[in-house]
């Protein structure tokens, strides 16, 4: 199987400050991770695309600034949520996948994020 | 219109019988479909996928693909409490990013 490790599960922060979480591929080299964000009783929602070694590519209406993405390495990707606000407070959930062709992706465990 | 649609339900089956169901897509380019189950508060899980027109069955899950009509379906037999949770379709171009469908919350009584 794939495993992708996301960390942390859950995470509370107050208004103003940023959080990082952290995205990991433990058995697998992932040429490409997907964020996704998901509200309360909705779908998920594609935030970015990011390719190890390049920039991410935003979905339209995603403030790059605000949701920084970092893809060092082909196992780790970050998501940073700067000056977070209550509107932030969301269920974050990355997934990875193994190489261009294989579009299966395994998914995190998610991130809860509660900013006060 | 939404690029993948589901029936938001909830959708209820006695224990024991068949949970059906659906969603269709927009993007007749897409060569790639997956279902995913995901209870409460957890991430996704895959379930099955499947790339070509026709039944692929495992276990007690059967999807179904037709391209020309633009939906993918999904068939739990012997429906058990603990299949209760939201399913999402998903859908994808080749090596491209999925999306999502809305999902659809199966309800399983005992």
């Amino acid at each position: 199987g794939a495993v992708v490790s996301q960390h942390p599960s859950w995470v509370i922060c107050k208004s103003g400050t940023s959080v990082k979480i952290e995205c990991r591929s433990l058995d697998f080299q992932a040429t490409t991770m997907f964020w996704y964000r998901q509200f309360p009783k909705q779908s998920l929602m594609l935030m970015a695309t990011s390719n190890e070694g390049s920039k991410a590519t935003y979905e339209q209406g995603v403030e790059k600034d605000k949701f920084l993405i970092n893809h060092a390495s082909l196992t780790l990707s970050t998501l940073t949520v700067t000056s977070a606000h209550p509107e932030d407070s969301s269920f974050y959930i990355c997934s990875a996948r193994k190489d261009s062709t294989n579009t299966e992706a395994f998914f995190g465990q998610g991130t809860r994020l509660t900013v006060v | 219109q939404k690029e993948v649609e589901q029936n938001s339900g909830p959708l209820s089956v006695p224990e024991g019988a068949i949970a059906s169901l659906n969603c269709t897509y927009s993007d007749r380019g897409s060569q790639s479909f997956f279902w995913y189950r995901q209870y409460s508060g957890k991430s996704p899980e895959l379930i099955m996928f499947i790339y070509s027109n026709g039944d692929k069955e495992d276990g007690r899950f059967t999807a179904q693909l037709n391209k020309a009509s633009q939906y993918v379906s999904l068939l739990i037999r012997d429906s058990q409490p603990s299949d209760s949770a939201t399913y999402l379709c998903a859908v994808s171009a080749a090596g491209n990013k999925l999306t999502f469908g809305g999902g659809t919350r199966v309800l399983v009584k005992p």
